[in-house]
């Protein structure tokens, strides 16, 4: 079945480096565009991150440009998120989901993996 | 582009209608005639899943209780019988443009 497995969350302090995975199955991952979204208790739903289905467009949210960048290995249906420079306000559950591309302009996310957590602490 | 939901809290009676507002401070109307506003609804203790997409269309397997519509700014998920399995949070997003930002959210209860 079509699923997303989100991996590499943990525990790390401010100003440290974090990687997370998400592994895709059950569907051509390539032809497919890809998201983050984390959610924090305090600030809900947040998207962070979108990349083309070839790789060759990325853009970021204005809080983690510059510290972030998402990337994919269409090889292995994989899509990463290098986080460096963590910050407290990092700290959520960051979620990968899949681009149905419904339309040639424009966002949804119609799979999402089950999130991994990060916490940002000394 | 900024998103507000109300009310942020609702209790609903099984069998009753439900509708959640959503707000964009700009247009979600794209020059293709499109609305670019999903639905997503977060039961207890999962990850989101999608309901609505561009404004209005039912995602794949979505009870056709769920209805969405809307103008350019102001847009309303209905569910026009609430059963118990519709508990969660329900969230807006706008999906015209990066950054794409979602709604605070919308508590669904039953009574």
């Amino acid at each position: 079945q079509v699923q997303l497995v989100e991996s590499g969350g943990g525990v790390v302090q401010p100003g440290r480096s974090l990687r997370l995975s998400c592994v895709a199955s059950g569907f051509r991952f390539s032809s497919y565009g890809m998201h983050w979204v984390r959610q924090t208790p305090g600030k809900g739903l947040e998207w962070v991150a979108v990349i083309w289905h070839d790789g060759s467009d990325k853009y970021y949210t204005d809080s983690v440009k510059g510290r972030f960048t998402v990337s994919r290995d269409n090889s292995k249906n994989a899509l990463y998120l290098q986080m460096d420079s963590l910050r407290g306000e990092d700290t959520a559950v960051y979620y990968c989901a899949r681009d149905p591309g419904y339309s040639d302009y424009g966002a949804t996310m119609d799979v999402w993996g089950q999130g991994t957590a990060v916490t940002v602490s000394s | 582009i900024v998103m507000t939901q109300s009310p942020l809290f609702l209790a609903v009676t099984p069998g009753e209608p439900a509708s959640i507002s959503c707000r964009s401070s700009q247009s979600l109307l794209y020059s293709d005639g499109k609305k670019y506003l999903d639905w997503y609804l977060q039961k207890p203790g999962q990850s989101p899943q999608l309901l609505i997409y561009l404004g209005s269309t039912r995602a794949s397997g979505v009870p056709d209780r769920f209805s969405g519509s809307g103008s350019g700014t102001d847009f309303t998920l209905t569910i026009s019988r609430v059963e118990a399995e519709d508990v969660g949070v329900y969230y807006c997003m706008q999906a015209l443009q990066i950054s794409y930002a979602f709604g605070q959210g919308t508590k669904l209860e039953i009574k």
